[in-house]
């Protein structure tokens, strides 16, 4: 079945320093995955994606890491910040038309 | 300018009642979707339209029937309304590339309409 999980349910960090949020997911045939951040009363926004024949992609103080190999992905975030604090999603497409959405994890960002 | 838009943003109604949530998107995307988040923030997909067909239908009460009027347009009617139903509902909306119907872009959502069933 298909299953996209992340390991940790909260995170909290100092302000400044950076964050790693990680997510597993179960179906190898997945071959784009997402990062979506949700601020309270919101819609999921875009972070960042990464298609399956890259294991690294950076953007603006993010980048996702995805390692095929253990079906393993995580978002860093360097130097957080207060308005970094959000619940964030990993998603995949299971090769499939629809993303399915790991559960979140809400990352804390303490002044 | 809105990318995605839902209404209403809350809605409160009585069980049994029959509601509607629209949705639209002005990204000329041609894929739309329907999504529910409960109240451990789990998001799962309901339904996806392309170009106005059907092409995911999850697991849903067929008591939630959307209805896609145009390629801007998802909307979703839910009759018979319980209490299992309140959540919020996102609509989301992507461009599908190419024939094989598998997305590799970012779906874009709107602000979500909190649906509350007394």
């Amino acid at each position: 079945g298909e299953n996209v999980g992340l390991h940790l349910p909260t995170l909290s960090v100092q302000e400044g320093d950076n964050s790693i949020i990680n997510c597993a997911y179960s179906n190898s045939a997945s071959d784009y995955f997402i990062w979506y951040k949700q601020e309270s009363g919101k819609g999921p926004q875009f972070i960042i994606d990464i298609r399956s024949n890259m294991d690294k992609r950076q953007g603006q103080r993010v980048t996702v890491l995805l390692n095929k190999t253990v079906k393993h992905l995580s978002l860093q975030i360097a130097a957080t910040q207060p308005g970094d604090s959000a619940v964030y999603f990993c998603a995949e497409n299971g090769n499939t038309g629809k993303l399915i959405f790991g559960q979140g994890t809400t990352l804390q960002v303490k002044p | 300018d809105t990318a995605v838009s839902q209404t209403p943003k809350y809605l409160v109604t009585q069980m049994g009642n029959d509601k509607s949530i629209k949705c639209e998107q002005n990204l000329g995307h041609d894929t739309m979707y329907w999504y529910k988040q409960d109240s451990k923030k789990f998001l799962k997909i309901m339904f996806s339209y392309n170009n106005k067909e059907l092409i995911i239908n999850e697991t849903v009460p067929n008591r939630f029937s959307p209805k896609s009027p145009d390629k801007a347009h998802l909307n979703l009617h839910i009759n018979s309304l319980e209490l299992g139903d309140s959540a919020v509902y996102f609509c989301a909306s992507s461009q599908v590339s190419g024939t094989s119907g598998v997305s590799y872009n970012e779906q874009f959502f709107g602000p979500g309409t909190r649906l509350t069933v007394l």
